[in-house]
Parts: C-alpha cells; structure tokens; sequence
C-alpha cells in the first residue's frame, strides 16, 4: 500500500467550476506540500502546510493531522489550472525522516 | 532570480556510456536532492544532501552517484547507465530538509538505448 494516496488519479472539469483534489497519507508527518507540474514538465510548490489552511489567490489547501487527510481547492478553475497535481509528505520516522514521500499526483484537464 | 538549473535538459545515449547531469541552485541551499519520475510511479527520490560533504541515499539509488563539493552544486552521475535508467530526472533544493518550499529545477529528459 502506497504511504500517499490521492483521488481522484484523472480529473475533468469545465471552466468555473469548484475543484477539490484529496490527499490521504498512513505514515506520520512534520508536514505535507502541494506541488503543481505543469504539462511541460516543470514543477512549482503551492502550498506547504502542517496545520489548518492556507489561501493563495484562487487556491486552497487544508490539512486535518489527526484524519492524516489534506485537500487541495481550486475555485472558479480555468484552462490554465491544467497540470498534474502532487501531494507529497515529510515522514517524521525512521531513516527517511525529513525527506519528501510523494502521491502519484491528479492530472486536471479544465475545460473552457 | 532565484532558481535550480539541470544540465542537459534532454539527453539520448547508449547503454554503459558515463554520463553526468548537473545541478546548480543559486538560493545558497543546504539541502539539495535528486528524483526521478515514472509513469505510474511518480516521484522517487535517488539520492539527497544535507550540506557540503553530506550525501545520503534516497529510495531508489542503485545505479547512481552523487557528490557535493560545493553548496551550490550537487552532480547526479550515472557510470554505466542502463535502458531501465530511462526517466525523466529532477533536482531540487530547499533551505531545510523538506520542511521549507521546495525548488525544483527543469528537469533532464533522458533516455538510454
């Protein structure tokens, strides 16, 4: 079983809509990022979070520790917000502690 | 600006032909690390840095070589590499392991024969 899983693995919208991408983890973390790759290739850091919520322009991410869940929002989508969508965790255990365990990612087409 | 540069963004060799992809970040970094993408698998990560002189190994690092001689640069050298080495590779640093943004560069796109 996967340390970081995410649903949906495909997502299709059309333009304006609410999205939300979920995030669930079985190990114990300091913290958990969301990580944008774009279809080129390219990737970005959107959010880092160890708590609550965090708000950035249209973008939302929220974190419960204790259901070891996150989620991350997208209001009014646009065709830009297309790209892949990645979760990643920071274990707080073991030999790998500090390092980035990464989910398989969520590819979001919005289309106009 | 500030930014991870990979050198070569696109590579085409031969089985057991040494390569090296370089990495570069200019943010004076002291954790710098190396993943390699999959279909299907996502990000694994190869190896990592702490600081000068620090490497450890990540997942997946068989393989692979690093070195950090420099805070600023952290080669991933593959000796002889294999068609199963065929990825798409990513570098990338932060101010304190995982715990800050992460910065990533480009990517390599490489592919062995």
């Amino acid at each position: 079983k996967n340390e970081v899983e995410q649903s949906p693995q495909n997502l299709t919208a059309q333009e304006g809509e609410f999205i939300t991408i979920n995030c669930s983890y079985s190990v114990g973390i300091s913290a958990l990022h969301w990580l944008q790759q774009h279809p080129g290739g390219g990737i970005v850091s959107l959010f880092m979070l160890s708590s609550g919520k965090k708000k950035h322009g249209r973008l939302i991410a929220t974190i419960n520790i204790q259901e070891k869940h996150s989620s991350l929002h997208i209001t009014a989508s646009h065709p830009r917000d297309s790209a892949v969508y990645i979760c990643a965790v920071i274990g707080d255990y073991g030999g790998s502690q500090g390092n980035l365990i990464f989910g398989k990612g969520t590819k979001l087409s919005v289309k106009p | 600006e500030a930014q991870v540069t990979q050198n070569p963004r696109y590579l085409i060799t031969v089985t057991g032909k040494k390569l090296t992809v370089t990495c570069s970040q200019n943010m004076n970094h002291e954790y710098m690390s190396w993943y390699r993408q999959d279909p299907g698998l996502g990000l694994r990560q190869i190896y990592y840095s702490m600081n000068v002189e620090v490497t450890d190994k990540g997942d997946v690092p068989e393989g692979y070589k690093v070195s950090r001689k420099e805070k600023r640069n952290f080669p991933l050298i593959l000796e002889s590499p294999s068609p199963n080495q065929t990825s798409l590779y990513f570098c990338a640093s932060s101010s304190q392991q995982g715990r800050n943004e992460q910065f990533f560069g480009p990517g390599t796109r490489l592919t062995v024969l």
